[in-house]
């Protein structure tokens, strides 16, 4: 079995802030993790995505996330927030097993403040 | 080029009547998927579909079927629709054999039940 847990509903930073947003998982196997964002009125897209390499990720837009198998988190991080990055985050776990159940977070909701 | 297409982009119909949402992906994935997103932002997966073949069916409504004519096509016919269809549907396409469960989005279908 698996779960993804986002810890916060609702973000909201200054812009210009460094931006922290909170995901946990549980996975019976050996997990891929994924970020995606998703604008207003737009489909999902992929932030970046941990596959068993580098447990620090980079992916576009100056996100990073560092996956920690010890405190099974996935947190997603940005130095310094811009406006555009106002958006849904979702925090996503794969199992990589057979047909690679995927399951989402709730999501967050990053508000940015001018 | 669009890798993974939906039409229509918006939908509004009566209660009652039948309506599909076609899915079309130029990615040259064998997995094609349909979430559903309700508007508290919550993706649940409906169906996937492994080389024209249904691998996942979760708790659906009978009301709803998907058909796959080919891999790189998954549509969604809903008959005799309800006030609780109102939502944002999505299709996803992956790659089974990469092994990591990373989705690729359409944009997402609007629909409205009134």
């Amino acid at each position: 079995a698996q779960s993804v847990t986002q810890l916060d509903s609702h973000v909201s930073v200054s812009e210009g802030t460094p931006v922290l947003l909170r995901c946990n998982y549980s996975s019976s196997y050996s997990p891929s993790l994924f970020w995606y964002v998703q604008h207003p009125n737009k489909g999902l897209q992929l932030l970046l995505k941990y596959t068993s390499a580098a447990t620090l990720v980079k992916g576009i837009n100056g996100f990073e996330a560092e996956f920690k198998k010890s405190e099974t988190s996935f947190h997603l991080t940005k130095p310094s927030a811009h406006m555009s990055d106002a958006a849904e985050y979702f925090c996503v776990v794969s199992d990589r097993q057979g047909y690679q159940k995927v399951t989402f977070g709730t999501g967050t909701k990053l508000q940015v403040i001018p | 080029d669009t890798a993974v297409s939906q039409t229509p982009k918006y939908l509004v119909t009566q209660m009652g009547n039948d309506k599909s949402i076609k899915c079309e992906q130029n990615l040259g994935h064998d997995t094609m998927y349909w979430y559903k997103q309700d508007s508290k932002k919550f993706l649940k997966i409906m169906f996937s579909y492994n080389n024209k073949e249904l691998i996942i069916n979760e708790t659906v409504p009978n009301r709803f079927s998907p058909k796959s004519p080919d891999k790189a096509h998954l549509n969604l016919h809903i008959n005799s629709l309800e006030l609780g269809d109102s939502a944002v549907y999505f299709c996803a396409s992956s790659q089974r054999d990469r092994n990591t469960g990373e989705l690729f989005f359409g944009e997402g279908s609007r629909l409205t039940v009134l």
